[in-house]
């Protein structure tokens, strides 16, 4: 099956910095790789997501990149703000009629003030 | 729109009991998925049911079961519960038609003594 590892489990940064966070997948089948946002006692929030068919998403401050061949995949954001302190994850698998995530084990980001 | 809904959002069990929770999805979604959250594995796909049927299922031993009425409606049940079954059950449903994006419900927090 699916093997999703994401890092680094703990981020901070100073607001303003740039955050990457980065995962790798096994199955070279899956095909939708999205990424979550949960806040402390919060459930987990959709923020972008990428298909196997697009290399790069850009939405507002948030963006994604994927690398088939090397099977692995990054969120990227910039000009952090305290606001975007919480606890991300990345997903890979299958999507439509078959649709399964395997989830990586999270990363807390930090934006320090 | 109303989000996904769980019911219940805490619930406290002993060993050996068995629990029934609830999942509404959003009005029009078909596929509803659930997973297991803890501070140890993270987030662990249980299974997912589409149109009654269950189209999918992760690693998770036969205690856990579930199913999916004709409204959409889901739940999942636990039987002869073990310490090791605390944990943040979270269901998601998305609208299906070749759309992946899931969204969470805010989860039922079950503790097992």
């Amino acid at each position: 099956g699916e093997n999703v590892e994401q890092h680094p489990s703990t981020l901070s940064v100073q607001e303003g910095d740039s955050a990457v966070i980065k995962c790798t997948y096994s199955d070279s089948a899956s095909n939708y790789f999205p990424w979550y946002k949960q806040e402390l006692g919060k459930r987990p929030q959709l923020i972008i997501d990428i298909r196997s068919n697009v290399g790069e998403k850009k939405d507002q401050r948030i963006a994604v990149t994927l690398n088939k061949t090397a099977k692995h995949f990054s969120l990227h954001i910039t000009e952090t703000q305290p606001e975007d302190s919480a606890v991300y994850f990345c997903a890979g698998g299958r999507g439509g009629s078959n649709y399964k995530l395997t989830f990586g084990k999270g990363t807390l980001l930090t934006v320090n003030p | 729109k109303a989000g996904v809904t769980q019911t219940p959002r805490y619930l406290i069990k002993t060993r050996g009991q068995q629990v029934t929770l609830s999942c509404s999805p959003i009005s029009g979604h078909r596929s509803v998925s659930w997973y297991q959250q803890t501070p140890g594995q993270g987030l662990q796909f249980l299974f997912e049911y589409f149109s009654e049927t269950q189209r999918n299922k992760g690693n998770f031993p036969g205690r856990f079961s579930g199913r999916q009425f004709s409204n959409s409606r889901s739940e999942m049940n636990v039987s002869t519960l073990e310490l090791g079954d605390s944990a943040l059950y979270l269901c998601a449903s998305r609208p299906t038609g070749g759309i992946d994006e899931q969204y969470f419900g805010p989860g039922t927090r079950l503790t097992v003594t």
